[in-house]
């Protein structure tokens, strides 16, 4: 049972390349959610999928993208990255409240 | 839409002393409460939670108190040890299961 799983671990861009940050789940979870953590700021939600098929804003969702490919698996991706996109980014999951986050992406944008 | 605050942002403390957390909310339909702790360089994790309808709750050195007149809720970690070291979060959510954190708190526990 390997819980949430995230790739890649790290990842350098520059600006304006595409990037996709894959998330998976083995819980059986109906709920999934991206966050992305900055000093000083907590955890910003970016995106989050209720169920397998449906997609909702969060806080943050300007630049990025999210795809809720089936129950297992939430992909974030970043059509044309930028400097303030920098930050570490972390999956998680959930059935009935209690979140379970993946290691996090750390991700630099120069 | 919930917006949650934390305070202190930075806390240290002596092995053995207690440390508060404290965290105000401003959404009336939240009820669930929850709180984490991330160590450096890890994901966060959850330590205790708490409902909005029970007061207090309790999982040995560490308890959490709701006051939802005021809505307000509170970390106590009592007998602090150095492992205690951490960045604790705080978060609010409705009957959705979307969390909205806190800015978090930086605990340091000298020995």
């Amino acid at each position: 049972n390997a819980g949430v799983t995230q790739t890649p671990k790290f990842q350098v861009l520059k600006t304006g390349q595409s990037m996709t940050l894959q998330c998976a789940q083995d819980m059986n979870h109906n709920s999934m959610y991206w966050y992305r953590q900055d000093p000083g700021m907590g955890l910003r939600l970016i995106y989050y999928s209720a169920s397998e098929g449906t997609t909702d804003k969060g806080e943050v969702p300007n630049g990025y993208n999210v795809s809720r490919l089936n129950k297992r698996e939430f992909s974030l991706r970043l059509e044309s990255a930028a400097p303030s996109q920098t930050s570490v980014y972390f999956c998680a999951s959930t059935t009935f409240y209690e979140q379970y986050f993946g290691p996090g992406t750390r991700l630099t944008v120069t | 839409g919930e917006n949650v605050e934390q305070h202190p942002s930075t806390l240290s403390v002596q092995e053995g002393d207690s440390a508060v957390i404290k965290c105000t909310y401003s959404d009336s339909a939240s009820n669930y409460f929850p709180w984490y702790k991330q160590e450096l360089g890890k994901r966060p994790q959850l330590i205790i939670d708490i409902r909005s309808n029970v007061g207090e709750k309790k999982d040995q050195r560490i308890a959490v108190t709701l006051n939802k007149t005021a809505k307000h809720f509170s970390l106590h970690i009592t007998e602090t040890q150095p492992e205690d070291s951490a960045v604790y979060f705080c978060a609010a959510s409705t009957y959705t299961d979307k969390l909205i954190f806190g800015t978090g708190t930086r605990l340091q526990v000298f020995p």
